[in-house]
């Protein structure tokens, strides 16, 4: 079946631009997750949405940083007023339910890669 | 000090060969493990979890050992397919989804 995709696979902007990136989960998987990955970072958890819940932000960076998910599928990262420090590979995730399972394993889309300029 | 730390390499090892990978986690809280590989420019893919008695799948074996707070991987017989970075990844069980991934570390296997 289809996996994660996301959108767009590269975006580059100006320095001060607001950007959206989209995330599709896998279809029926009540959790998805953002992570980001900078040069010399790693991967860092920004947010969590499951089901109904009201999602964790507990990693989003700054208040510049937002998301939403509607209808509990579709999920929109949004980046106001980027800046340079915000250019990294944005990646989605999603898994069956939430929990310490593997068979809540976590499935990665492709990611996009943001530069800004 | 990270909560997943582990050795980035380069590893850099012939067709064949036997390569561990070691990862250490700061919370004792951590309830579950995990190896994930990620191929360049690609997203990381799960590869195993680790169970408290040690698991293997196929030339894959990884164990714990939570009283050193310790996560390995060792892989044999390595084939040109398993260049990559392997990422050892925790969850605690105070912050159910939130995966926390050390850095990774990156192996070559040259034929």
């Amino acid at each position: 079946g289809a996996g994660v995709s996301q959108s767009p696979s590269n975006k580059v902007t100006e320095k001060g631009k607001d950007v959206e990136l989209r995330c599709d989960p896998i279809s029926g998987h009540t959790a998805l997750y953002w992570y980001r990955q900078s040069l010399g970072q790693g991967l860092e958890f920004l947010i969590y949405f499951q089901g109904n819940s009201a999602p964790d932000k507990s990693g989003l960076p700054s208040d510049r940083f937002s998301a939403e998910r509607t209808g509990g599928s579709v999920s929109t990262l949004t980046i106001q007023r980027t800046q340079q420090e915000d250019s990294a590979v944005y990646l989605c995730a999603s898994s069956l339910v939430l929990g310490l399972d593997s068979t809540d394993t976590q499935y990665f889309g492709p990611g996009t890669r943001l530069t800004v300029l | 000090r990270k909560e997943v730390e582990q050795d980035p390499g380069p590893f850099n090892v012939p067709e064949g060969a036997t390569v561990a990978f070691n990862c250490t986690y700061s919370n004792s809280a951590s309830q579950s493990f995990f190896w994930y590989r990620q191929d360049c420019r690609k997203e990381p893919k799960l590869l195993m979890s680790v169970y408290s008695s040690g698991n293997e799948d196929g030339r894959f074996t990884a164990q714990l050992n939570r009283a050193s707070q310790y996560i390995s991987l060792l892989i044999r017989d390595s084939k040109l397919s398993d260049s990559a970075t392997y990422l050892c990844v925790v969850i605690r069980g105070s912050t159910l989804g939130r995966l926390y991934f050390g850095r990774g570390t990156q192996l070559t296997v040259w034929p």
